[in-house]
């Protein structure tokens, strides 16, 4: 694809529901991350992939966050028994290099979550 | 946890006037990158600065690294409505990226 694919681009769930947001990176991009950003803030760090390499799940604000990537492609990220501060719009992003400092980041639009 | 900070926070101007927009850190990152982010979209890549002291331009975007590598300015002459957006700055270290909490910008015709 052109681009890094979010889906979906809204999810709407009840407190106490678990949640599933998808990610499709750029072809061939071995570095994979996910964002948190709230209303008009930056970016929370919360998960790295690279490669075949172990995450870093340093950002991660509580075990009911949890992402997995499947075949070095497309990542899930899954939000388990959700609170209302969860509510944000989570932000993937690839690269091609594997470190940050030599490839930018490529960033999907999105999946805005709200919980009631 | 190295943070960055920019200010400031919001920016309201009318169109054709100066602005400078700043990013800082008690942290040395190896580079620094400028993001910029219109409502309803992901950040998109502005600049990437590596060397301490490098000055970047893009059209009317000026972009300054640090002599020390911690901190960076972002410069737009004769402000634009189209401008206008959420400006990030993000420094790299160790594959990993560490954003601020942006510069929201708003530019009036």
């Amino acid at each position: 694809g052109a681009g890094v694919s979010q889906s979906p681009s809204n999810k709407v769930t009840e407190k106490g529901k678990d949640v599933e947001l998808r990610c499709d990176p750029i072809s061939g991009h071995t570095a994979l991350y996910w964002y948190r950003q709230s209303l008009g803030q930056g970016l929370e760090f919360l998960i790295y992939f690279q490669g075949n390499s172990a995450p870093d799940k340093s950002g991660l604000p509580s075990d009911r966050f949890s992402a997995e990537r499947t075949g070095g492609s497309v990542s899930t990220l899954t939000i388990q028994r959700t609170q209302q501060e969860d509510s944000a719009v989570y932000l993937c992003a690839s690269s091609l290099a594997r470190r940050a400092e030599n490839s930018p980041l490529h960033f999907g639009n999105g999946t805005r979550l709200t919980v009631t | 946890t190295q943070l960055l900070e920019q200010s400031p926070q919001f920016l309201s101007i009318q169109e054709g006037e100066n602005l400078t927009v700043y990013c800082n850190s008690s942290s040395v990152f190896s580079s620094l990158q400028w993001y910029r982010q219109e409502p309803g979209e992901g950040p998109v890549l502005l600049v990437t600065v590596v060397t301490g002291g490098e000055v970047k331009k893009l059209k009317r975007l000026t972009f300054q690294f640090g002599d020390a590598r911690k901190d960076s300015s972002l410069h737009i002459t004769a402000a634009q409505p189209g401008d206008t957006g959420l400006y990030l700055c993000a420094g790299a270290n160790a594959g990993k990226s560490t954003f601020g909490d942006g510069t929201t910008l708003t530019v009036k015709p």
